[in-house]
């Protein structure tokens, strides 16, 4: 399983666009990178997976150089909602998923 | 689609009873579920593998004899915590994966359950 590292904590304010960078050095060739997250009490929600390049959604874009060694959340327009623990993970298909210690986005007005 | 529910929501119990906590997939089956621990400000920690049909795998550290996981139907696991002390008081989630669609490297997880040991 491969071990991730990203930023504990991160603060940004209102309407700007947050980026929060993991790196995965030892990602295996049929590994996925999926980002959760999570309110306070409550169990962990799917945001984003993908496995190279540039994957979009309604919630949140996901960035992965060719390397694949690191990858990069990114929010647009933020709200004070979005206040949140953030979790990248690495998982190949069938692997049990570890988690690391998520980063926690304060969101301030 | 894709919904794992958790009962109970919350649980209080007093020191050396037992409580059971039931995980279900609500719209798909799920032959792997996986339980886990999170203690106040801290990580998801993960206690254990549940399969359908045979006996859960649990993580280091994890008493098999404490922590009782019945994986009984494509659709259920139950977590028992037997004579619950007040250290395991915790928030316990857990998660299934849905192997028959596209999807089986996404995870679902439930909302979670607060377990209060006085």
């Amino acid at each position: 399983l491969a071990k991730t590292t990203q930023p504990i904590s991160m603060d940004s304010y209102e309407g700007q666009e947050v980026n929060i960078t993991c790196s995965h050095n030892n990602i295996a060739t049929n590994d996925y990178i999926t980002w959760y997250q999570q309110f306070p009490s409550q169990g962990p929600r799917f945001i984003i997976q993908g496995y190279k390049t540039k994957v979009t959604n309604e919630v949140a874009s996901l960035f992965i150089p060719a390397d694949r060694k690191s990858s990069t959340l990114s929010l647009p327009r933020v709200s004070l909602s979005d206040t949140a623990v953030y979790y990248c993970l690495v998982t190949g298909r069938d692997d049990k998923i570890i988690f690391g210690k998520g980063t926690r986005l304060h969101i301030l007005p | 689609g894709a919904v794992v529910s958790q009962h109970p929501s919350r649980v209080i119990c007093k020191s050396g009873t037992s409580v059971k906590i039931e995980c279900r997939s609500l719209d798909f089956q799920a032959t792997t579920m996986f339980w886990y621990r999170q203690f106040p400000k801290k990580s998801l920690m993960l206690m254990a593998t549940s399969n359908e049909g045979s006996k859960a795998t649990y993580e280091q550290g994890v008493e098999k004899d404490k922590f009782l996981i019945n994986h009984a139907s494509l659709t259920l696991s139950t977590l028992t915590v037997t004579s619950a002390h007040p250290e395991d008081s915790s928030f316990y989630i857990c998660s299934a994966r849905d192997l028959a669609s596209g999807r089986s490297y996404e995870q679902f997880f439930g909302p979670g359950t607060r377990l209060t040991v006085l």
